[in-house]
């Protein structure tokens, strides 16, 4: 299809455990941008990355968390050492040229991400 | 400065109601605030949009009103249906490309 993908839609690992997530933006798509939504609460930013431009990291939570967005296209978010308040809906987004191009962001169904 | 704060957390209306989602912010620099419907299971999906030199659009049945001197921007859904319960998320931006959301409201409308 031609909306942004994410993978595995579903994810349970055992507390300490590593955890990677996968997104793939919509073709062309500039920007992109991932959001924790833990349970009945809003989007927590995590980090954007645009371009060639040095990724916006200000939300990551602790050095626990990274991404990279390899040729400029898919997006990996990788946890480690996963702990339980690491349970939640992780969602990219994918914009054309961000919101500074006056561009909406479009968003992924989520990776919903169980620590036991 | 840089939250948004949404009320109320849940809303039920009957078929035909207007509910109306309200959003307040402190950030001057904030000029972007768009409104996000999202289905349980899926990702939000954006509904509609305004920047602070209107102070009302409108997009089939869904509106934003816009206060900039009150620093408020409220949702209204006109003759609301069963299928528009979701849950509905404010946001803002300002002069970054990051959305700063808010804490989202449940909406159910009954038949």
């Amino acid at each position: 299809g031609a909306g942004v993908s994410q993978s595995p839609s579903n994810k349970v690992t055992e507390k300490g455990k590593d955890v990677e997530l996968r997104c793939d933006p919509i073709s062309g798509h500039t920007a992109l941008y991932w959001y924790r939504q833990s349970l009945g609460q809003g989007l927590e930013f995590l980090i954007y990355f645009q371009g060639n431009s040095a990724p916006d990291k200000s939300g990551l939570p602790s050095d626990r968390f990274s991404a990279e967005r390899t040729g400029g296209s898919v997006s990996t978010l990788t946890i480690q050492r996963t702990q339980q308040e690491d349970s939640a809906v992780y969602l990219c987004a994918s914009s054309l040229q961000g919101l500074r191009g006056n561009q909406p962001q479009h968003f992924g169904d989520g990776t919903r991400l169980s620590i036991l | 400065q840089q939250q948004v704060k949404q009320s109320p957390q849940s809303l039920i209306v009957q078929k035909g109601g207007i509910p109306i989602i309200n959003c307040a912010y402190e950030n001057t620099a904030f000029d972007y605030f768009p409104w996000y419907q999202q289905f349980p299971g899926k990702g939000p999906a954006l509904l509609i949009a305004i920047r602070p030199d209107v102070s009302e659009k409108k997009e089939g049945r869904f509106t934003i009103s816009f206060n900039k001197s009150a620093k408020q921007f409220s949702l209204h859904i006109m003759d609301s249906q069963p299928g528009d319960s979701a849950t509905y998320f404010c946001a803002a931006s300002g002069n970054t490309d990051k959305l700063i959301f808010g804490t989202g409201t449940r909406l159910q409308v009954f038949p």
